[in-house]
């Protein structure tokens, strides 16, 4: 049974700080991706990673993946309080395969 | 931008009723998912559904539920008789691309039973 963890669940940071959020994950798996989550809403993609060293940006965030390790970070660069969100990985495979997800991290980012 | 979309968008019921969850995906995709998320809770896996059939199904889809994409636009999911443990945000998600895979959420459906 494939697990996915993510560490840490809950995080408060102020803002300008950099943070990293890790997710682990038990099986073999080459797709790798990260979503947010808003309050009351819907999950908007963020990065799809695909590849053993696969390193995404865009904007203050920046995604990798090792799947050596089978690990991959989000890391914030300078945080600012528009990033506070749910942040959940998610793993699987190709076709019609369902995503097993984290228990996603709580971002809190105070003025 | 095309998006995924969810009605309705809050459903209550009682328990031992039907519900019916309808979600219409990205018009090009050809990929069809339902998730659900207990309130606080993780997102969980529930069906994926393709080229008209079920194509992997979790330990969650038992045989209260079943799913139907009726027409060229709709995707459902049947819950027959709900009970209180059904009550989650479940959210209907497509994709276009196998290899890729990048699964697109609609905003979702409230359901609470009572």
């Amino acid at each position: 049974e494939l697990k996915v963890e993510q560490n840490p669940l809950f995080l408060s940071m102020q803002e300008g700080k950099n943070y990293t959020i890790y997710c682990n994950y038990s099986t073999t798996s080459d797709r790798l991706y990260w979503y947010r989550q808003d309050p009351g809403k819907s999950l908007e993609s963020l990065f799809v990673l695909l590849s053993n060293g696969a390193v995404k940006q865009e904007g203050r965030l920046m995604a990798s993946l090792d799947t050596k390790a089978r690990l991959s970070t989000l890391h914030i660069t300078a945080a600012v309080h528009d990033l506070s969100a749910t942040y959940f990985c998610a793993v699987g495979g190709g076709g019609a395969d369902g995503l097993t997800f984290g228990k996603g991290t709580h971002l809190i980012i105070q003025p | 931008e095309p998006e995924v979309t969810q009605t309705p968008s809050h459903q209550v019921t009682q328990m031992g009723q039907e519900v019916i969850l309808r979600c219409v995906p990205i018009s090009n995709h050809l990929y069809f998912y339902w998730y659900r998320q207990i309130l606080g809770q993780k997102v969980e896996f529930l069906v994926s559904f393709y080229n008209n059939e079920i194509s992997e199904k979790s330990e969650i889809f038992d045989d209260q539920f079943s799913v139907e994409r009726p027409d060229g636009s709709n995707f459902t999911l049947k819950i027959r008789s709900t009970k209180l443990e059904d009550s989650a945000m479940y959210f209907c998600a497509s994709s276009v691309v196998a290899a890729y895979n990048e699964q697109f959420f609609g905003p979702g459906t409230r359901l609470t039973v009572l």
